[in-house]
């Protein structure tokens, strides 16, 4: 289809605990970007693949975000021992020959 | 470095008022796009316009227009006769190959509020 899939919508985890956000890509696109949107300010720049390598992690905190994409598997983005600071959206967007799409995003909220 | 400047953070219109939105850009690329985004208060991120640095023609769809100008480093839209439907964040944004690995660059964004 011509649309990214984020899955969950809307999550919420206590302090300290795991979250994982899953963001399906279009078919043929080769990238795909993480961005972090907190209060529906700016973007921040999280990391960005092509294909399954990672291309650019240079926005990732790097203690407690890891994010993988898989052949034939949704992408992922995981999130051990959750921070308050943590809570905002996640959008993913794939991409090719500049044409970006994004997903609807993932609310996710630290209590 | 790549940067995308919006330095309106917000504005107040009253329906059918013509407002223009800036947006000033900065990479040391040759080849590079711009976007204008939407992100009504559902949070969607909704697609306008792209364009590349190679075509300076201005471009009009429906009450929606560009001003690409590359020798001020400035794509602005401009929404005219706006409606009550027009509220939301706008942002701009770059994305070019050297300098951003094709990341989008996103300004700060602009909240325009339109008033009935």
């Amino acid at each position: 289809g011509e649309e990214v899939a984020q899955t969950p919508k809307h999550l919420v985890r206590g302090e300290g605990q795991k979250a994982k956000l899953y963001c399906a890509p279009i078919k043929g696109h080769s990238y795909v970007f993480w961005y972090q949107q907190v209060l529906k300010n700016e973007f921040k720049f999280l990391i960005s693949f092509q294909n399954e390598n990672v291309f650019d992690e240079t926005g990732m905190p790097k203690e407690r975000f890891s994010a993988k994409c898989l052949p034939n598997s949704p992408c992922s983005l995981e999130i051990q021992a959750t921070k308050l600071e943590d809570s905002a959206v996640y959008f993913c967007a794939s991409s090719q020959s500049y044409g970006y799409t994004f997903g609807s995003g993932t609310r996710l909220t630290v209590v | 470095a790549q940067k995308v400047t919006q330095a309106q953070t917000e504005i107040s219109v009253v329906e059918k008022e013509d407002v223009t939105l800036d947006c000033v850009y900065e990479t040391r690329d040759t080849t590079y796009y711009l976007f204008w985004y939407k992100q009504p208060p559902s949070g969607e991120l909704v697609f306008l316009i792209r364009r590349n640095s190679f075509d300076e023609q201005n471009e009009i769809s429906g009450r929606y227009s560009w001003n690409f100008q590359k020798s001020t480093s400035s794509f602005n839209f401009t929404i005219t006769a706006s409606q009550v439907v027009d509220s939301a964040v706008y942002f701009c944004a770059l994305s070019a190959s050297m300098d951003s690995s094709y990341k989008l660059i996103f300004g700060s964004g602009t909240r325009l509020l339109v008033r009935p």
